[in-house]
């Protein structure tokens, strides 16, 4: 069993539309949870970060992070052409080492 | 913006040469990472450094090496390509900070015919 589930795609939306992507994860030990966005033949670029549980917000991007459900979400509001990419889920249970148990990354095009 | 560089962007090469992928980053992070991502598949850590003369394997096996003999640079060596290394290879570094944020360069993406 992976130590990181996230729903692979694709994910179609008209433009406008809220957008809600999730993973969920088996370690409790994890603290700290990013989501990462990544277009076609880039690297990944940071787009949220969490610590513990809580919620998050930057613009039109929210992260959500529920430890005693071991579930994350990210939700994008007014979903634009340019968000269409391939979103990473990222999380690590110690700040020391900086290894990051990535998910499956959730591909969302949006469509004008 | 994170400053984190790749070289070459893409390489397609032939079965048995000697290949080396560049990493700088100008950032002065102690610590850096080389990640494997093949098409809709996790990203896999195959190296990481501490920092200079640190290198450790990573949850992935690799038959790659790295080296840190500067603390800017990071580069990954594969002795004899194979087929079954083709794939993305991604490099980041990260901020020493009570955070596990990493930056990512643009990858490099390999071809062995």
């Amino acid at each position: 069993q992976k130590e990181v589930e996230q729903d692979p795609g694709p994910l179609s939306v008209p433009e406008g539309a809220i957008v809600s992507l999730n993973c969920t994860y088996s370690n409790s030990a994890f603290q700290y949870f990013m989501w990462y966005r990544q277009y076609s033949r880039k690297g990944p670029e940071l787009l949220m970060y969490t610590y513990s549980s809580g919620n998050k917000e930057d613009g039109r991007f929210t992260a959500q992070v529920d430890k005693s459900s071991k579930y994350i979400s990210l939700f994008i509001r007014d979903s634009q052409p340019s968000d269409s990419a391939t979103y990473l889920c990222a999380m690590s249970g110690s700040s020391n080492t900086g290894k990051l148990i990535f998910g499956q990354g959730t591909t969302l095009q949006v469509k004008p | 913006e994170a400053d984190i560089y790749q070289t070459p962007r893409y390489l397609v090469i032939g079965t048995g040469k000697k290949i080396t992928l560049e990493c700088s980053q100008t950032m002065g992070h102690d610590k850096m990472y080389w990640y494997q991502q093949d098409p809709g598949m996790e990203l896999h850590l195959i190296h990481y450094s501490y920092g200079v003369n640190s290198t450790e394997k990573g949850d992935l096996s690799s038959e790659s090496t790295v080296s840190r003999i500067r603390t800017e640079h990071f580069p990954l060596t594969l002795e004899s390509a194979r087929p079954s290394h083709t794939s993305q290879y991604l490099c980041a570094s990260r901020e020493d900070r009570l955070t596990d944020t990493q930056y990512f360069g643009p990858g490099t993406r390999l071809t062995v015919l």
